[in-house]
């Protein structure tokens, strides 16, 4: 079956530092990609998402996500967070069919001290 | 942008009763809406898949007869949980499918946080 694995279950930073989180997934099929944001109380908002064309992808907010086939990976990063940034982030696939429903990791929480 | 709203927000209810949750896409039409289960400090869990004029597809271990859903209109979808018991409190999360050209995303309800005593 397929799965998404997210290493950092919680990362803390301190304002201004850089942030990057590690998604990887195992399906060797085409695959359309996603990064969710939950602050706390919230919903889940996307940040971006991959489906085809440059790997480098800008969300909103300040993040990019790089797309590696060869590593299955889809890495989130920020150059500077903010103590905004502090929410739960998800990260997610389908498998590239119609309709097909979010597989999604476990989630990292990431924790930013101002 | 693309709204989904869920209703109720929160329900407390006793076992054996049966409560309905409301998804709703609010400015956009939705032929497929999800239902997921998300535990604390956990994942979403994909409970089923709800198609606009068909049977819902449920995943493995949902039993459908407990999780009822219905997708009458392209905006609507419901899931009413029966004979409820306290291993089924959770919180419930709705999404809607928005095509958006060649690519698609999908928008996330507030979620429904269910309490059975």
């Amino acid at each position: 079956a397929q799965s998404v694995s997210q290493h950092n279950h919680h990362v803390i930073l301190s304002e201004a530092a850089s942030l990057e989180l590690g998604c990887n997934y195992s399906y060797g099929g085409t695959v359309n990609l996603f990064w969710y944001v939950q602050y706390p109380g919230q919903h889940l908002q996307l940040l971006l998402k991959y489906f085809s064309g440059d790997p480098l992808v800008k969300g909103i907010k300040g993040f990019e996500a790089e797309f590696i086939k060869s590593k299955f990976s889809f890495n989130l990063r920020k150059p500077s967070v903010q103590w905004s940034d502090t929410a739960e982030y998800f990260c997610a696939v389908t498998i590239n069919q119609a309709g097909t429903a979010l597989i999604f990791g476990k989630g990292t929480t990431l924790s930013v001290s101002s | 942008g693309a709204v989904v709203s869920q209703h109720p927000s929160w329900v407390i209810c006793k076992s054996g009763t049966s409560v309905k949750i409301e998804c709703r896409s609010l400015d956009f039409q939705a032929t497929t809406m999800f239902w997921y289960r998300q535990f604390p400090k956990q994942s979403l869990m994909l409970m089923a898949t709800s198609n606009e004029g068909s049977k819902a597809t449920y995943e493995q271990g949902v039993e459908k007869d407990k999780f009822l859903i219905n997708h009458a209109s392209l905006t609507l979808s419901t899931l009413t949980v029966t004979s409820a018991h306290p291993e089924d409190s959770s919180f419930y999360i709705c999404s809607a499918r928005f095509d958006r050209g060649p690519t698609y995303e999908q928008y996330f309800g507030p979620g429904t946080r269910l309490t059975v005593t």
